[in-house]
């Protein structure tokens, strides 16, 4: 059962451009996290998402980012126009259900760098 | 307001010591506490998850402790090794809700040999 899968692992963007950050969970988990770590800080939650439902986005700023789990495939963490603040690490971790006392499991992380 | 906080912030130790981590928090109502060890380019991984009923968890050379009344937990390694530098990660859920996740910033440590 391979664990949580990201890619890219390293992605490079001019100002402006787009960035999609992909991560497949566990096989058999439905329930996936998104976080963002920036150099020297903790990480930070943005958005959770089941299939095809995003069921909170709080920590997700309002333009310019979406997420997404479609019923097939990998769920993506798009990022319209990216700027230089957006340079971080971004971690997905997905679990087979809800957190209460469920363990959650981290992907690599891909570092994305806004030059 | 629910925090995190953890201490030291970054500690650095002789190959073979013991060394103790400190996370006290604020969250309310309780449902979990979990520590992760992060090492520098991967994502963290999983050491202990504790629930309110539960004072001592160990995994391996690593042993968590939780006070529920006093909202502090601790996290013990034993017989350091050069493997054990990295961030070492509190986090805390509450009941409210599934996501409802209160990470600590770490504290990073280094083992010397």
């Amino acid at each position: 059962n391979a664990g949580v899968m990201q890619n890219p692992r390293h992605l490079v963007r001019r100002r402006g451009q787009e960035a999609r950050l992909r991560c497949s969970p566990m096989k058999g988990h439905s329930h996936v996290y998104w976080y963002r770590q920036l150099p020297e800080e903790g990480l930070k939650f943005m958005v959770y998402l089941q299939k095809e439902n995003i069921i909170d986005e709080s920590g997700m700023p309002k333009e310019r980012f979406s997420a997404e789990f479609p019923k097939e495939g990998p769920s993506i963490l798009r990022i319209q126009q990216v700027v230089r603040g957006d340079s971080a690490a971004y971690f997905c971790a997905s679990s087979p259900r809800d957190l209460s006392y469920n363990e959650q499991f981290f992907g690599p992380g891909t570092r994305l760098t806004v030059l | 307001k629910n925090q995190v906080e953890q201490s030291p912030q970054s500690l650095i130790i002789l190959e073979g010591k013991n060394c103790t981590l400190q996370c006290n928090y604020t969250v309310s109502p309780f449902s979990n506490l979990r520590w992760y060890k992060q090492d520098t380019g991967r994502g963290p991984v999983s050491l202990t998850i504790m629930t309110f009923s539960e004072n001592t968890k160990s995994n391996g050379r690593y042993t968590a402790t939780l006070d529920a009344d006093t909202k502090q937990s601790s996290l013990h390694i034993t017989a350091s090794q050069l493997s054990d530098s990295a961030s070492y990660i509190c986090v805390v859920i509450d009941q409210t809700g599934a996501n409802n996740l209160f990470f600590g910033t770490g504290t990073r440590l280094t083992v010397i040999p």
